[in-house]
């Protein structure tokens, strides 16, 4: 059964790096998602990207991140600057239309020193 | 706002026996409505969903969930829990035909006792 891998599985940094995170959607899907869990809280929705563009964001979503699909597999979620808040599990997910159900793959835990 | 309510934050069963977590939501109509399962260390896997029509559906693993319009209700339900059932439920919900972000609630973890 197809499914969406990430790379890394975990990711430590030093507060102010960069880091950029990989994921490899579901390959017929059309609609991509980055969401975070700050540990213990609730997942919560940062991004979807839709036709090499950004369809919607959240408040989370500042400056600091941006998304890209730089070829026809990976998706990448990039933080320019990380801060200590944004150590994280983030998940991305893909789905083939909007509305549709949306699969998740196992998440890149990010820790920010 | 669309919300999702998990108020059982931890449950424990012994194996073998049945199971129940709630979860209510907070919409203007119907929404699409998931459960995700979260095993340590892992991703979220979904377990079912329900869009519409029949009103029980089945998942897997053995987990059904019964839609409760008049209860903004959306509990999930197995007859008989495993040890390998022991994880984390999270109850989503999603606007049709309006933005395409889930909604989570904050989970409730399920523990089994031997």
């Amino acid at each position: 059964e197809p499914e969406v891998t990430q790379t890394p599985s975990h990711q430590v940094t030093q507060m102010g790096q960069e880091v950029i995170l990989r994921c490899v959607p579901i390959s017929n899907h059309l609609y991509f998602y980055w969401y975070r869990q700050i540990l213990g809280q609730k997942v919560e929705f940062l991004v979807s990207f839709y036709n090499n563009e950004i369809s919607e964001k959240s408040e989370i979503f500042d400056d600091q991140f941006s998304v890209e699909r730089p070829d026809g597999s990976n998706f990448t979620l990039k933080i320019r600057s990380t801060k200590l808040e944004d150590s994280a599990m983030y998940f991305c997910a893909s789905s083939w239309g909007v509305g549709e159900t949306q699969y998740f793959g196992p998440g890149t835990r990010l820790l920010v020193l | 706002a669309q919300s999702v309510t998990q108020p059982d934050i931890h449950i424990t069963v012994s194996e073998g026996a049945s199971l129940e977590l709630r979860c209510n939501y907070s919409y203007g109509a119907t929404p699409y409505l998931f459960w995700y399962v979260q095993s340590p260390g892992q991703g979220l896997q979904l377990l079912l969903k329900y869009f519409s029509g029949d009103t029980l559906v089945q998942g897997i693993k053995g987990f059904e969930a019964e839609f409760k319009r008049s209860q903004s209700s959306f509990n999930l339900r197995k007859p008989s829990v495993h040890w390998s059932d022991a994880a984390e439920y999270f109850c989503a919900v999603l606007s049709p035909g309006g933005d395409d972000k889930i909604i989570f609630g904050k989970g409730t973890r399920l523990h089994i006792l031997p």
